[in-house]
């Protein structure tokens, strides 16, 4: 399998423009979790699916950010407008299933808001 | 909300061994542990759920203590290989999610 794969790997863009990130999870994975890191925040978890139905999404910081699975291969992770301190690492990972004793990450995606 | 990690940083020769141990002041519901090298993704290591257990797999074990709401993870014979940062992640009773600060292991030879 080739894993999770996350697009684009490195983002640079300007605040106020729109930004969205892509995941491919796993295939047969039924969970998919949306992770940022950062040096100052440290890894935090933004929303996660289960059976393409989000779950919990407290994680989310604004209304700027926003996220779909609009099937079990696909998620997007919209960042609209975009600002200098959204710049951090996203990470994508799936699961077999919720609370799975696996969880398997993506490369993630570097963003910059300049 | 956040676990408390500790010990923050610890070096480690071949062959020793560590307990890293995260704290939370809710009740919870899962414990996760990860390790990411510089410059990488996380590598998911275990979770341990709700109900008190203990896991293992290799050299690397953890325990889930529910009524204290803590969970450590012990690495047995360390290797170079597990030089790293950890992390744990704990779900409380409400489903929220939240990552300790890290643990920064380095294994020297």
């Amino acid at each position: 399998d080739a894993g999770v794969i996350q697009s684009p790997r490195h983002e640079v863009t300007e605040m106020g423009q729109e930004v969205t990130l892509r995941c491919k999870p796993i295939s047969g994975h039924n969970s998919l979790f949306w992770y940022r890191q950062t040096m100052m925040r440290g890894l935090e978890l933004l929303i996660y699916f289960n059976n393409n139905v989000p779950i919990d999404d407290s994680g989310m910081p604004e209304d700027r950010f926003s996220a779909k699975m609009p099937n079990a291969s696909f998620s997007t992770l919209k960042i609209q407008p975009s600002e200098p301190r959204d710049s951090a690492v996203y990470f994508c990972a799936s699961s077999p299933r919720l609370r799975s004793d696996t969880q398997y990450f993506g490369p993630g995606t570097r963003l910059t808001v300049l | 909300q956040q676990p408390v990690q500790s010990p923050q940083a610890v070096i480690l020769r071949e062959g020793e061994d560590a307990v890293i141990n995260c704290s939370s002041s809710k009740a919870l519901y899962s414990v996760h542990w990860y390790r990411q090298k510089h410059g990488e993704a996380p590598v998911f290591l275990m979770i341990l759920l709700k109900g008190g257990e203990q896991k293992g797999h290799d050299k690397i074990s953890a325990s889930f203590n529910e009524k204290k709401q803590q969970s450590s993870l012990y690495l047995t014979a360390s290797q170079l290989s597990y030089s790293g940062t950890y992390f744990c992640g704990t779900e409380n009773t409400g489903n929220q999610f939240y990552f300790g600060t890290g643990t920064s292991l380095t294994v020297i030879p």
